[in-house]
């Protein structure tokens, strides 16, 4: 079974500038999550959809950040303009549904820099 | 807000003996916790799993207890073994009715070194 594909996996802006991450489940998954990890801390999430609807998006900074996964299966998650504190691991993670019973599979996620 | 707390940075053992990994929680509605295992440069693994019906789950070398009284569990891990070495998230959730019934709360990690 493949895994979680996310892309790109580094990757390096300055401040202000526009970036987006792509993320591929594992076939099947019908919940699909973005988390944000900081240096230091877990995994904080960011936004959740249970296909291509969202379920949770309260800690989403919605001025700067946006995603979508249409047609239920690949997701996008954009930042614009970035800041300095967006600098982080963004980490996409599926599970079939989101029962609790169901364990989240990661993605080995993409690095942002921010100059 | 920090929910879920793990208050040792770090934790280092020697091969063969028995690693504990700490949790605590605050929320009283978290039911359901997992554990999770991180490589540098990879995304979290699942690890083990605990329902809030039960005060022990125990896979191969790993045990997971649970004191709701406490709000606390722990991560035994029995042997210890150098391939163990990661970075350990303790991760909870609540069965809260509407749109948060997946959603994790983690906690900042524990590295765990096991030493030949």
């Amino acid at each position: 079974e493949a895994g979680v594909a996310q892309s790109p996996r580094y990757k390096i802006i300055e401040k202000r500038q526009s970036v987006a991450f792509w993320c591929n489940p594992i076939s099947g998954h019908a919940t699909l999550y973005w988390y944000q990890q900081i240096l230091g801390q877990g995994p904080k999430l960011l936004i959740q959809f249970q296909n291509n609807g969202v379920v949770d998006d309260s800690q989403l900074p919605k001025d700067r950040f946006s995603a979508e996964r249409l047609k239920g299966v690949d997701s996008t998650l954009k930042i614009q303009p970035a800041k300095l504190e967006d600098s982080a691991v963004y980490l996409c993670a599926s599970s079939l549904d989101s029962g609790q019973g169901q364990p989240q599979h990661f993605g080995d996620g993409t690095r942002l820099s921010i100059l | 807000d920090q929910q879920v707390k793990q208050n040792s940075p770090s934790l280092s053992v020697q091969e063969g003996r028995i690693s504990i990994l700490n949790c605590d929680y605050t929320n009283s509605m978290f039911d359901y916790f997992l554990w999770y295992k991180k490589y540098p440069a990879e995304g979290p693994t699942f690890l083990i799993s605990i329902s809030s019906i039960k005060d022990k789950n125990e896979d191969g070398r790993f045990t997971v207890f649970l004191n709701k009284s406490a709000k606390h569990l722990s991560l035994h891990i029995v042997p210890s073994q150098p391939g163990d070495s990661a970075v350990y998230f303790c991760a909870a959730s609540a069965r809260a009715g509407g749109t948060s019934y997946g959603k994790l709360t983690f906690g900042q990690g524990t590295i765990l070194t096991v030493h030949p």
